[in-house]
């Protein structure tokens, strides 16, 4: 079954050290996104991506940073530089902007706590 | 810059009763308007997407509409479950960027 898969479903860390969370897709979507979701708030997106090899900055970039090398994976690294890092993050993906019919699919999301 | 709300915040509605939820959104040139549920600790799972050409789509006891012109879209839940209790969100589709609104909590009382 095509899919995002988000690994690992939880993860600790402590504070000052880096941690990349993994985004894999098999659906052959060319676009993929990160959001970060805090309780009682709504979803905010970190970056996102259209095509191989590029990536745009969202609405909450800082203290963040991905990299996009394959088509299919899209892994975020929440850096020590990042105030407030515990949060539950997901990851997403369509066929690029402006397709219509182009639902978007999300991951499971991983829980980042932080301490 | 689009606003999309989703009102009321949480909705509680015993088993067995139809209902509707609301998404209204300010800017009217969307191309795409999803729906989606996500459980407690969960992604979100897909529920409906409806193109900007189109008025409505419908999948088992669910149909949701979408009226650009209001600015609104319904999602309208017949004979509703317990299971059907989860935070519903909208998504609209711009051509600059996916706009979420903050969800509805329902909760379907046995």
């Amino acid at each position: 079954d095509g899919g995002i898969t988000q690994s690992p479903k939880y993860l600790f860390r402590k504070e000052g050290q880096n941690v990349t969370l993994s985004c894999e897709q098999n659906l052959n979507h060319d676009a993929m996104y990160w959001y970060r979701q805090d309780p009682g708030q709504g979803l905010r997106l970190i970056y996102y991506s259209q095509i191989v090899n590029d990536f745009q900055k969202g609405d909450i970039a800082e203290g963040y940073s991905v990299s996009r090398e394959k088509k299919e994976s899209f892994p975020l690294t929440v850096t020590s530089a990042q105030k407030n890092p515990t949060a539950f993050y997901l990851c997403a993906s369509s066929t690029p902007r402006g397709q219509v019919n182009s639902p978007l699919h999300f991951g499971n999301g991983t829980r980042l706590t932080v301490t | 810059k689009q606003e999309v709300t989703q009102i009321p915040a949480a909705l509680s509605v015993p088993e067995g009763e139809n209902l509707v939820l609301n998404c209204s959104f300010t800017d009217s040139a969307i191309y795409n308007l999803q729906w989606f549920r996500q459980d407690p600790g969960k992604g979100l799972t897909s529920l409906l997407l409806i193109q900007s050409s189109q008025r409505e789509q419908t999948s088992g006891r669910l149909n949701a509409s979408l009226d650009k012109s209001s600015g609104r879209s319904t999602l309208y839940i017949a004979a509703s479950q317990p299971g059907d209790s989860a935070t519903y969100l909208c998504v609209a589709f711009g051509n600059e960027k996916l706009t979420f609104g903050t969800g509805t909590r329902l909760t379907i009382i046995p």
